[in-house]
């Protein structure tokens, strides 16, 4: 079965520090994304990739980088970490098989719920 | 452009009567149309697609939700609720890559 999984189910950092998430998946999926989920606002792209080494700037980047090496990696980075980026985040990956990403679903992981204190 | 609006952001049923979630859309092209259900401290699981194929669309666990293209709707429904249908759903439409819209979520409260 698909799997995406991303390594930390609760975190919690300072402000200023440099925080990793990560998020693997099975599937052999050529795209990966970062989302953030706040209550009341539904979820927003971070960033998303189509391809090793690929990325693209989704609705929010701003104070988020990420890292694709590998297919089946793809790591959210907060390069200083402040209270507002506290929310849950959830990664998930699509294929393009099938003539493109549009009527693909996407499958996530069971989020990382991140603390900045 | 595209967005999407979920008309109702909390839902209360009794366990055994029908479920109605709503979903309205605009998209400048012909989008395809998906339904998550997200479960406490889960991520969110597929429930169903539209894909330009039948209108009326089958999922799991007994939901469907039917493409009505003049009303711009996508409305979820199930004919009785079950207390694990208690969950947050998300409507989302989808015109390409990385360009996935989700409404705010609908949660649904089954009272026994």
């Amino acid at each position: 079965d698909v799997k995406v999984t991303q390594s930390s189910r609760y975190l919690v950092k300072r402000t200023g520090e440099k925080v990793f998430l990560e998020c693997v998946q099975d599937m052999d999926h050529e795209n990966m994304f970062w989302y953030r989920q706040d209550p009341g606002l539904g979820l927003r792209l971070i960033y998303f990739s189509y391809d090793v080494k690929m990325k693209e700037k989704g609705d929010i980047p701003e104070g988020y980088s990420v890292s694709r090496e590998k297919k089946e990696r793809f790591s959210l980075i907060l390069e200083s970490a402040s209270t507002n980026q506290t929310s849950m985040y959830l990664c998930a990956s699509t294929t393009s098989a099938g003539g493109g990403t549009s009527n693909q679903p996407q499958h996530f992981g069971d989020g990382t719920r991140l603390s900045i204190l | 452009a595209q967005s999407v609006t979920q008309l109702d952001s909390h839902v209360s049923v009794s366990e055994g009567t029908p479920v109605l979630l709503r979903c309205n859309y605009s998209s400048s092209y012909s989008p395809s149309l998906f339904w998550y259900v997200q479960h406490p401290n889960k991520g969110l699981q597929l429930l169903l697609k539209y894909t330009s194929a039948a209108t009326l669309v089958k999922g799991i666990n007994g939901f469907e939700a039917e493409f009505k293209k003049s009303e711009t709707s996508f409305h979820l429904t199930k004919p009785s609720a079950h207390m694990s249908d208690a969950a947050e759903y998300f409507c989302v439409v989808t015109l390409n890559a990385g360009k996935s819209t989700f409404g705010d979520g609908t949660t649904l409260t089954v009272k026994p």
